[in-house]
């Protein structure tokens, strides 16, 4: 099983704050990395799906950054709103298995 | 859109009943997946499928199997429940090819509660 951390575990932010996570992985036999949000009472959502170091996406206010040989990716979000509080969750995989392993999260709430 | 769909939202089974929790998609994937859901815990694989009667093991097999006859329908079954069981379960789906690659489509989740 891979040893995947998440910091922080949460946050509570003003609206209009930036904000960023961090999601830790085992840098060896890296295959993909994901990332999903999961709002209260919904289903989780993916948000990005990296593969290369170096990757940088983007979707409207929030981004991921994936650095493999170090075994880190970081997730922003820029100008946070009330509509993103959620749980964001990293999932790596690596080469020994077709499926992902899930950290534990981020729990980000935004107060208006 | 792909739909994920899970049988019930919420369960309530006896310790040692037999459990059928049952998840359909529509896109035709062949990848699915079973996992369950605990406070701090995050979600934790119980088995996924790459193909029809296909299964692996994920990281908390015990205590649970799974049959996959027709490529849309997952079922998970607990063959007797037991109280450590209670949680949440949710499934996913995701398109053909290796599965790292390619996002999880999730269902709404069920909560089974075991007393």
């Amino acid at each position: 099983i891979l040893n995947v951390e998440q910091s922080p575990q949460s946050l509570h932010v003003q609206e209009g704050d930036s904000t960023n996570f961090t999601c830790s992985f085992p840098s060896s036999n890296f295959y993909a990395l994901h990332w999903y949000r999961w709002e209260t009472a919904k289903s989780p959502e993916a948000l990005f799906v990296m593969t290369l170091n170096g990757d940088e996406k983007k979707k409207g206010r929030i981004s991921a950054t994936l650095n493999t040989k170090e075994g880190y990716s970081y997730l922003y979000i820029k100008g946070s709103q009330p509509e993103d509080s959620a749980t964001y969750l990293c999932a790596p995989m690596d080469t020994g298995r077709r499926a992902l392993t899930f950290g534990s999260g981020t729990r980000l709430q935004v107060q208006p | 859109d792909v739909k994920v769909t899970q049988s019930s939202r919420y369960l309530v089974k006896r310790t040692g009943e037999k459990v059928f929790l049952e998840c359909v998609q529509d896109m035709d994937h062949e990848n699915m997946f079973w996992y369950r859901q605990d406070p701090g815990l995050g979600l934790r694989l119980i088995y996924f499928s790459y193909d029809v009667k296909m299964k692996e093991k994920g990281d908390i097999p015990e205590g649970y199997s799974v049959s996959r006859e027709k490529k849309e329908r997952f079922s998970l079954i607990l063959e007797s429940a037991s109280t450590n069981q209670t949680s949440m379960y949710l499934c996913a789906s995701s398109p053909p090819g290796l599965a790292g690659g390619n996002e999880q489509f999730f269902g709404p989740g069920t909560r089974l509660t075991v007393l």
